[in-house]
């Protein structure tokens, strides 16, 4: 079965540095998206994305942040200036976007901010 | 706004004894998809069930079975017989159907989660 690929599985980096996570959506899908769970808590939604531009983001997806499809198959999130605070697994998903579609995740990208 | 209740925070069983978990939702939207993701220690999210908000049949599959009631805006989860392996954290989450761009763009609104332990 198809899956959403993200790299890496867990990126270090330090506090004012810039990353970026990276995800390859199930090849036939439309829509994707960005979530993010801190440690121990529920997961949120961050943005989601469809013919190449922003569809809906949330108030946590502030100017730090942007996506980008650069090719056919990567989505990928960018942090410009990391904070301590951004310290959480990002997930992301993406869908067909015909109706009783599901919504499929990656196995997420855990982002430790030092 | 929409909100998930996921009101038990934690349960622990016993191998073979069957579990509930609860999810309650809140929404104004008349069409919105709840769903069920399981969260193992691995880390992943699991895909378990999709729900529209027109479709009030239960369902079953295998041990699992959902009991959907929009009269109580209920979305409860049943695992029969549970196993060791079924130990993990069970997300409940609400989504309305739209955004910018309409069709089937999930802005998913998730509960705290439920941590189920299955003791051998």
């Amino acid at each position: 079965e198809p899956e959403v690929t993200q790299t890496p599985s867990h990126q270090v980096t330090q506090m004012g540095q810039e990353v970026i996570l990276r995800c390859v959506p199930i090849s036939n899908h439309l829509y994707f998206y960005w979530y993010r769970q801190i440690l121990g808590q529920k997961v949120e939604f961050l943005v989601s994305f469809y013919n190449n531009e922003i569809s809906e983001k949330s108030e946590i997806f502030d100017d730090q942040f942007s996506v980008e499809r650069p090719d056919g198959s990567n989505f990928t999130l960018k942090i410009r200036s990391t904070k301590l605070e951004d310290s959480a697994m990002y997930f992301c998903a993406s869908s067909p976007g015909t109706y009783n579609s599901p919504l499929h995740f990656g196995n997420g990208t855990r982002l430790t901010v030092t | 706004a929409q909100k998930v209740t996921q009101a038990q925070t934690e349960i622990s069983v016993v191998e073979k004894e069957d579990v509930t978990l609860d999810c309650v939702y809140e929404t104004r939207d008349t069409t919105y998809y709840l769903f069920w993701y399981k969260q193992p220690p691995s880390g992943e999210l699991v895909f378990l069930i999709r729900r529209n908000s027109f479709d009030e049949q239960n369902e079953i599959s295998g041990r699992y079975s959902w009991n959907f009631q929009k009269s109580t805006s209920s979305f409860n989860f049943t695992i029969t017989a549970s196993q060791v392996v079924d130990s993990a954290v069970y997300f409940c989450a609400l989504s309305e159907r739209g955004g910018y761009s309409g069709g089937s763009n999930y802005k998913l609104t998730f509960g705290k989660g439920t941590l189920l332990t299955v003791n051998p």
